[in-house]
């Protein structure tokens, strides 16, 4: 099991918005920056959010980060069609050996 | 274009060794920390390997410690993952990744900005 637990499943019709969490500790998300993940069906995992709450080119402006502590958010306003997918949040865990982990993962489903 | 491209993947016995490779272009590769991720079909991605951009630096999640063996051949813009004592647990799909950082440590990395399609292992007799 990861360190970082995320809800397994998340949902809304196009246009809502929808929020993932992700909850961690002070070995990871409490230290280290903390980066979002978008994978659609059969294909590489994406970046979506880099060092907290920073978005790459390309990445629409309704996908946005937040961390708080040891717990960090990624909200996508307006949800769309293409936007079903699976999204992992990600960070350094300082723990026994030091690795780098993935969250457990949220199933978006759009309505 | 970036573009990582991996290969090796394959069929080997509980025990045995594989070798894989993820050739890279587009960008100069040794500028830049590179990763080795796998995913079991169904499950989330997990962290393998990460070694830095002159190959000095290494680090590798406790499973697969002592096991595998991640290199970099910066001339031929390349980089491996040599993995032997295979274990069922080893089956997955094996993406290498690039980092935007040149560095190793927990305050440097994870800004996977571009992936590899994957190459996939399979561990069974």
């Amino acid at each position: 099991q990861s360190v970082l637990t995320q809800p397994p499943s998340a949902s809304g019709t196009p246009g809502q918005g929808v929020s993932i969490s992700c909850s961690g500790s002070s070995s990871n998300i409490g230290t280290y920056y903390l980066y979002w993940f978008q994978q659609l069906p059969g294909r590489a995992p994406k970046l979506l959010i880099y060092k907290d709450d920073r978005r790459p080119s390309g990445v629409p402006g309704r996908f946005s980060g937040s961390k708080s502590a040891t717990s960090a958010s990624l909200t996508i306003s307006g949800l769309r069609s293409e936007d079903e997918a699976d999204y992992y949040c990600a960070t350094w865990d300082n723990g026994p050996s030091g690795s780098f982990v993935f969250g457990t993962g949220t199933k978006v489903t759009v309505l | 274009e970036v573009r990582l491209v991996e290969s090796g993947g394959g069929v080997a016995q509980p025990g045995g060794s594989l070798r894989l490779s993820c050739a890279a272009s587009g960008f100069i590769f040794d500028d830049f920390t590179m990763h080795w991720v796998r995913q079991v079909p169904g499950k989330g991605p997990e962290w393998v390997s990460l070694i830095n951009f002159n190959g000095a630096f290494t680090r590798y999640v406790d499973s697969v410690r002592g096991r595998f063996t991640v290199s970099r051949d910066n001339s031929k813009n390349s980089l491996y993952l040599e993995m032997s004592s295979l274990r069922a647990e080893d089956s997955a799909l094996y993406y290498c990744a690039k980092d935007t950082t040149s560095g190793y440590s927990g305050y440097e990395v994870g800004n996977f900005d571009t992936w590899g399609q994957g190459t996939l292992v399979t561990v069974s007799s």
